[in-house]
């Protein structure tokens, strides 16, 4: 069965400095990993996702996340964090292998300190 | 614009009352879910269609129904609400039924069950 742990439930950083939310998998095949962030009171956006080529993955908002096969692990990155980056991060896994379904992380909650 | 829109977003009701949550999407998406999101569990699903007509469990299923009959609208019935279903839910859509594709999340529907 797949599964996606996080397992910081709340990360925080101070701004300007680099900042990493963690997320590890695991899944029969190969994996498809997602991250969605949520601002407060708004539902899920998608930030940037991994399906096959380049293991370093870049998306919205200075975004991006690298892709790592033997560690099972897809860490979200950005160089720079801002204050406005404050909100609730879930990376969400699904297997290539059958019709299963995507598979979402406990969520981490980053703060960025001014 | 593109979006996902859920109603009520906030509601309040009693044990046994009889509610629908209701759901659109105006991006002409194949793929309609419904999740629940509780502190400390992240979001799990509740249940799924790859289509019109075509319905699948999620998850956590018990207590609820869904109906596809139009490709726009997915409603989430409640036919004998309990305390448990006290939560936030989010309807989400994708536009086509493979894995790789990334979920629009609407704003969130906050449930209250007394």
């Amino acid at each position: 069965a797949q599964s996606v742990a996080q397992p910081e439930d709340q990360v925080n950083v101070a701004e300007g400095n680099p900042l990493t939310v963690k997320c590890t998998y695991s899944v029969s095949g190969n994996p498809y990993l997602f991250w969605y962030v949520q601002y407060p009171n708004r539902g899920l956006q998608f930030l940037l996702k991994y399906i096959t080529g380049d293991n370093l993955v870049k998306g919205s908002y200075g975004f991006e996340a690298e892709f790592n096969k033997s560690q099972t692990s897809f860490h979200l990155k950005k160089p720079s964090a801002l204050v406005s980056d404050s909100a609730l991060y879930f990376c969400a896994v699904r297997d290539t292998i059958g019709n299963t379904p995507l598979v979402f992380g406990k969520g981490t909650r980053l703060s960025v300190i001014a | 614009e593109a979006q996902v829109t859920q109603n009520p977003r906030y509601l309040i009701t009693v044990t046994g009352k009889k509610l629908t949550v209701t759901c659109s999407q105006n991006m002409n998406h194949e793929y309609m879910s419904w999740y629940r999101q509780d502190p400390g569990l992240g979001l799990r699903q509740i249940y799924y269609s790859m289509n019109v007509e075509v319905t699948d469990k999620g998850d956590v299923p018990e207590g609820y129904k869904v109906s596809r009959k139009e490709k726009r609208n997915f409603p989430l019935i409640l036919e004998s609400p309990s305390p448990n279903q006290t939560s936030l839910y989010f309807c989400a859509s994708k536009e086509d039924r493979a894995n790789t594709g990334e979920l629009f999340f609407g704003e969130g529907s906050r449930l209250t069950v007394l």
